[in-house]
């Protein structure tokens, strides 16, 4: 099946930083989507992309799809302490047209050191 | 509007016993998945229906694991007989068209 490699794995940052994440995938995707999961609970969809070059903003997150299409890139600024959870990364192949084309990265932990 | 509701949050049993998870997806979603969580394997999509018919069930991990859909509203994951291995949260999610998938909270299962 598709492989998204999604890094970092963890990132310990302070309060007010900057924070930068991305997935990779082997092929082309057509959809890149981010999700967050907060402890006990389900992902939450944050963004969602749909053409290379795309930049999408949700408050203070922002994504992009890369223009290669094997890319996706979420930055969050000023991180807060509720921005603590792991972040998922989602695509779907270019030849994938079915919903079983989703594939889940393996999530970067943020976590916020006092 | 309520979203994707699972049931129940924790489930805790013996090695053996028949387990069954349940899921009420938003209401007017075609597309209902079945999604395990562990810390190894991440998210593993299990399986997935269409308009209430199974379309894809290679994720499932064994013929001690299977899944109903009987109406738009309600679909039932089933293990049996349970082992320790399959301790895991299983997630529900919805989505219209088969695009936005929407998740539920999880069931935490423990198999003792």
């Amino acid at each position: 099946g598709q492989q998204l490699n999604q890094s970092p794995q963890s990132m310990f940052i302070q309060e007010g930083e900057d924070v930068s994440m991305n997935c990779t995938s082997s092929s082309i995707f057509n959809t890149w989507l981010w999700y967050k999961q907060d402890p006990g609970e389900g992902p939450v969809l944050l963004i969602a992309l749909y053409k290379a070059g795309e930049l999408t903003s949700n408050g203070r997150l922002t994504a992009q799809f890369g223009i290669t299409r094997k890319d996706s890139f979420l930055n969050i600024s000023a991180s807060i302490p509720s921005d603590v959870g792991i972040y998922f990364c989602a695509g779907r192949p270019y030849s994938g047209g079915g919903a079983d084309g989703l594939t889940f990265g393996k999530g970067t932990h943020l976590i916020i050191q006092p | 509007d309520a979203g994707v509701i699972q049931s129940p949050r924790h489930e805790v049993t013996e090695m053996g016993q028949e387990v069954t998870l349940r899921c009420k997806p938003i209401s007017g979603h075609d597309y209902l998945f079945w999604y395990r969580q562990t810390m190894m394997r991440g998210l593993e999509l299990l399986i997935y229906f269409n308009n209430n018919v199974p379309i894809d069930d290679s994720g499932m991990p064994e013929d001690r694991f299977s899944a109903k859909m009987p109406n738009a509203s309600f679909s039932t994951l089933k293990i049996q007989p349970s082992e320790p291995r399959d301790s895991a949260v299983y997630f529900c999610a919805s989505s219209l068209f088969g695009e936005k998938l929407f998740f539920g909270s999880g069931t935490q299962l423990s198999v003792l």
